[in-house]
């Protein structure tokens, strides 16, 4: 699976839209951009997903550049629900059995 | 109506017992998972099983042993306990080709 490469922090102040970037200039062509994030003290929670096309759902927007060598998940307004780690993760096949989470993003929404 | 659930939530034990962490989901999945996550906070993939069918079985010592009575049911046991199973075990379920729940996890210490 390809690597990812995250800030370690980001804030965001509370009701604004949070942006989490995300490089990960080896991906192949079969392989899926997934988001899940882990609130303290919770397992992690799935977000959204993607091959190369803009995705939308109840939770966030997930944007992938054209030649899909990074992504931006958007929380289009946080609240302090929101803060958790957050981790972008590159998968082939849907297959989530070797599913890898690296060290995320810590985004901390600030009141 | 919680989807995946595990128990105990926190198990504090000495070395050289033998302990089980159970989980159970109640969404209808035939793929089931167990995950460690280490005082770093990587979270790594230990076991996957599909219709009670080891399926993964990753870098693992024998002294961990899931079971899978029932599809919806996956249990971990683990023998000899050492200070370096210290950490938190999050059981997963999924459809095939799609995200996976978590549970909450069970924080292991042993001492």
């Amino acid at each position: 699976d390809a690597k990812t490469t995250q800030p370690p922090s980001m804030d965001c102040a509370e009701g604004r839209a949070a942006n989490l970037p995300c490089n990960h200039s080896t991906i192949s062509g079969n392989e899926y951009v997934y988001w899940y994030r882990q609130i303290h003290s919770q397992g992690p929670q799935y977000i959204i997903h993607g091959l190369k096309n803009n995705e939308t759902n109840e939770m966030a927007s997930l944007i992938i550049t054209e030649d899909r060598k990074s992504s931006t998940l958007i929380l289009p307004h946080a609240t302090l629900r929101d803060t958790a780690v957050y981790y972008c993760i590159v998968l082939a096949n849907f297959g989530n059995e070797k599913l890898t989470f690296g060290t995320g993003t810590r985004l901390t929404i600030i009141p | 109506d919680t989807a995946v659930s595990q128990t105990p939530k926190y198990l504090v034990t000495q070395m050289g017992n033998d302990k089980s962490i159970k989980c159970e989901q109640n969404l209808g999945h035939d793929t089931m998972y167990w995950y460690k996550q280490d005082s770093k906070k990587f979270l790594k993939i230990m076991f996957s099983y599909n219709n009670k069918e080891l399926i993964i079985n990753e870098t693992v010592p024998n002294r961990f042993s899931p079971k899978s009575p029932d599809k919806a049911h996956l249990n971990l046991h683990i023998n000899s306990l050492e200070l370096g199973d210290s950490a938190v075990y999050f059981c997963a379920s999924s459809h095939p080709f799609s995200p996976l729940h978590f549970g909450n996890g069970t924080r292991l210490t042993v001492t």
